[in-house]
């Protein structure tokens, strides 16, 4: 199984500050034949279920605010929320969908400072 | 938009089967891949598998022993029995929607998801 570990565990953050989400993979999720990295970054609000943000590491979703963005390759990703505000705090997931049995980190829960 | 709505028994007892159904409304289960994912409380998300519209099904190796999904399509649903069940299978379940388009894409739909507690 792919392992995905993230880091910090937990982050505060200012609002308007910014705040950067790693994830680690235990082995590349890049390919180079289609030159995309099947890595996912998911924000889970309290009692909501996950909501997709970013695919294939750095496209964001329809409707998800500009401040998100993804970056990365291979085996290391980051997630920067440029402008932090009160609606994302939430706990962050990234996600591979490389291999089966499909993997998530252990979560990021980032809060107001 | 497409709405996916889990449900099921709440409480089951241990050893017996957990039973859970995934509707879809707002569009069809055709030409889509179906999975269930669980997250105990407060803990992370574990992917169960998927069922495809046709029935094909793909299971994760650590369960694949207790685990059925199936797909209805003149019901709109997929569905998820896990046989056996402990306490450690105490969890929220949720059902997610995803494609295949270069390969596997995330999962771009959820449902509200539905706590089961296992416990006697």
């Amino acid at each position: 199984d792919i392992v995905l570990t993230q880091s910090p565990d937990y982050l505060a953050v200012s609002l308007g500050e910014r705040a950067t989400i790693n994830c680690k993979s235990s082995q590349s999720v890049f390919y180079r034949t289609n030159n995309k990295n099947y890595l996912a970054w998911y924000q889970q609000r309290p009692r909501q279920p996950p909501k997709l943000l970013i695919s294939w590491a750095s496209i964001r979703q329809s409707g998800v605010p500009d401040r998100f963005s993804g970056s990365g390759s291979g085996t290391n990703f980051s997630l920067t929320i440029s402008s932090l505000q009160a609606e994302d705090v939430a706990v962050y997931f990234c996600q591979q969908y490389d291999n089966i049995p499909f993997t998530f980190g252990p979560g990021t829960k980032v809060d107001i400072k | 938009q497409v709405q996916l709505q889990e449900s099921g028994p709440g409480l089951v007892k241990p050893s017996e089967t957990l039973s859970l159904t995934c509707t879809v409304s707002g569009g069809s289960i055709s030409n889509y891949y179906w999975s269930w994912l669980r997250q105990p409380p407060g803990k992370g998300l574990e992917w169960l598998g998927y069922v495809y519209y046709t029935g094909s099904t793909k299971y994760n190796p650590s369960l694949k022993s207790q685990i059925t999904m199936s797909a209805d399509t003149s019901k709109n649903q997929v569905s998820l029995k896990l046989s056996s069940v402990t306490a450690a299978d105490t969890a929220i379940y949720y059902c997610a929607r995803f494609t295949f388009t270069y390969g596997f894409d995330p999962f771009d739909v959820w449902g509200q998801g539905t706590m089961v507690a296992v416990s006697s």
